[in-house]
């Protein structure tokens, strides 16, 4: 059972556009959703987080809103660049629970000039 | 410098036999993990660890053992490689839960 659901599997915009990844979680528990970014031969890095405090965190071009809610989560990426193609990973904990942080399968990212 | 390094960073095992993979941290952080990176899954959890000399269970543990002989390393055992343990393998560390992670480079690991 996939706790955290992300769409599309791939996407591809063009150089300037908004590239928008979707996320989805079942644990109303819950409280910290990060997004890690994977280049092809690097190691996954966290790119942005928000926690259920607030419906938005912005960060330069990258922006998270949350709808607490529904339970689903986007990222954004305005003016995106060919070098923003990548893998991104929406995850989730519950930071008052277990360590584990589940991951979402990932939504590969590529962006054409 | 990377503060988690992965070795061997690409294997060919064969089915049956054993594959250790080894990770090393430098960030002086409690907690490691170990996920394994497949095509539509994502990243999946199989071990990970909170004090040295202690494993814990992830999500996807069957086939797969832990060690922590010390807070720097972080070992990820296949007793009898299968065809399906073929993936990517992370291994990762934070200060503490629920803290960002930092992962290594990976280990890309092929069963024939």
């Amino acid at each position: 059972q996939q706790q955290v659901r992300q769409s599309p599997q791939s996407l591809t915009v063009w150089e300037g556009e908004t590239a928008i990844l979707n996320c989805s979680y079942e644990d109303s528990t819950f409280d910290y959703f990060p997004w890690y970014r994977l280049f092809p031969g690097e190691s996954p890095a966290l790119l942005i987080a928000i926690r259920p405090v607030s419906n938005k965190k912005e960060d330069g071009r990258f922006t998270i809103f949350f709808n607490k809610r529904e339970k689903k989560l986007s990222l954004h990426i305005t003016d995106s660049q060919p070098g923003d193609s990548a893998t991104y990973f929406c995850a989730a904990s519950n930071q008052g629970g277990s360590a584990k942080l589940i991951f979402g399968e990932g939504t590969k990212l590529t962006v054409s000039s | 410098e990377a503060a988690v390094t992965q070795s061997p960073r690409s294997k060919v095992a064969v089915t049956g036999g054993k594959v250790t993979l080894s990770c090393h941290q430098t960030n002086n952080h409690d907690y490691m993990y170990w996920y394994r990176q497949d095509t539509g899954h994502g990243l999946r959890l199989i071990h990970y660890s909170y004090v040295a000399d202690s494993t814990e269970k992830g999500d996807i543990p069957d086939g797969y053992k832990a060690s922590r002989p010390s807070q720097e390393n972080f070992s990820l055992i296949l007793e009898l490689a299968s065809l399906s343990q073929t993936a990517v393998y992370f291994c990762a560390s934070s200060r503490d839960s629920g803290n960002t992670l930092y992962f290594g480079e990976g280990s890309r690991l092929i069963v024939v």
